[in-house]
């Protein structure tokens, strides 16, 4: 099974700021790599698919890039709303697997 | 709308089994894909298996091999997600999500999972 990995576990910031999260693989992924959010209570939120995909309805502050085994997500000006937990997920293949989320919190 | 609506929560014994239900509704049912994740108090999400809706192939995380059966009923826009030989370490919530089948192509896809359930909490207790 393909292993997750994301840095930092938490971090604490303030609204505006730019936040990055990196996503590692444990193996070359391509392009298949996701991003969610998720808010304590609810089910994860898709983000972003294939990397850098948004996906419809998300705001365009997120972001991601990446490919093979390393990926970031980067909101660029943090809001209120955006304070969660965020978890990548490879779809490249079967069992698809998830990081072990990164919680941002607000500073 | 598109909704994914899970049945309610459950509580069960050891040794037990559990059923849970996955309704979709708003959207063309055997367009989709449902898939089933885990998440354990303090874990991470954890992938169980998937049902292709058309044809009804299915598709389990080795970890769940044996005790985990999903399967759909298509005339109720319903997939299913059983459970068996529960232990403590079952104790989690449980959600169905919708990948788009012309997404995927073998054990890849394309997309993410765009819309999931609201989750199903099950607690395995003696």
């Amino acid at each position: 099974d393909i292993q997750m990995t994301q840095s930092p576990s938490s971090l604490s910031a303030s609204v505006g700021d730019r936040v990055t999260i990196t996503c590692r693989a444990s193996q070359s992924v391509s392009n298949y790599l996701c991003w969610y959010q998720e808010k304590p209570g609810t089910a994860p939120n898709l983000l972003l698919y294939a990397t850098s995909n948004l996906q419809s309805g998300i705001p365009s502050r997120f972001s991601g890039s990446g490919y093979g085994t390393e990926f970031t997500l980067t909101i660029s000006s943090l809001q209120p709303e955006d304070f969660a937990t965020y978890y990548c997920q490879q779809s490249y293949s079967l069992p698809f697997t998830f990081g072990p989320g990164t919680k941002v919190q607000i500073k | 709308q598109v909704q994914l609506v899970q049945s309610g929560a459950e509580v069960r014994e050891p040794g037990a089994s559990v059923k849970v239900s996955c309704k979709a509704s708003g959207y063309s049912f055997t367009t989709y894909a449902i898939h089933w994740v885990r998440q354990a108090p303090g874990q991470r999400l954890e992938w169980m298996g998937r049902i292709n809706t058309a044809n009804g192939n299915t598709k389990y995380s080795r970890k769940f091999q044996g005790r985990v059966t999903i399967t759909r009923d298509t005339s109720a826009s319903t997939a299913y997600m059983e459970l068996s030989s529960l232990r403590s370490e079952d104790t989690a919530l449980f959600f169905c999500a919708r990948v788009l089948h012309r997404h995927c192509s073998g054990d890849s896809c394309y997309s993410g999972f765009d819309f999931w359930g609201q989750g199903t909490l099950l607690a395995v207790s003696s």
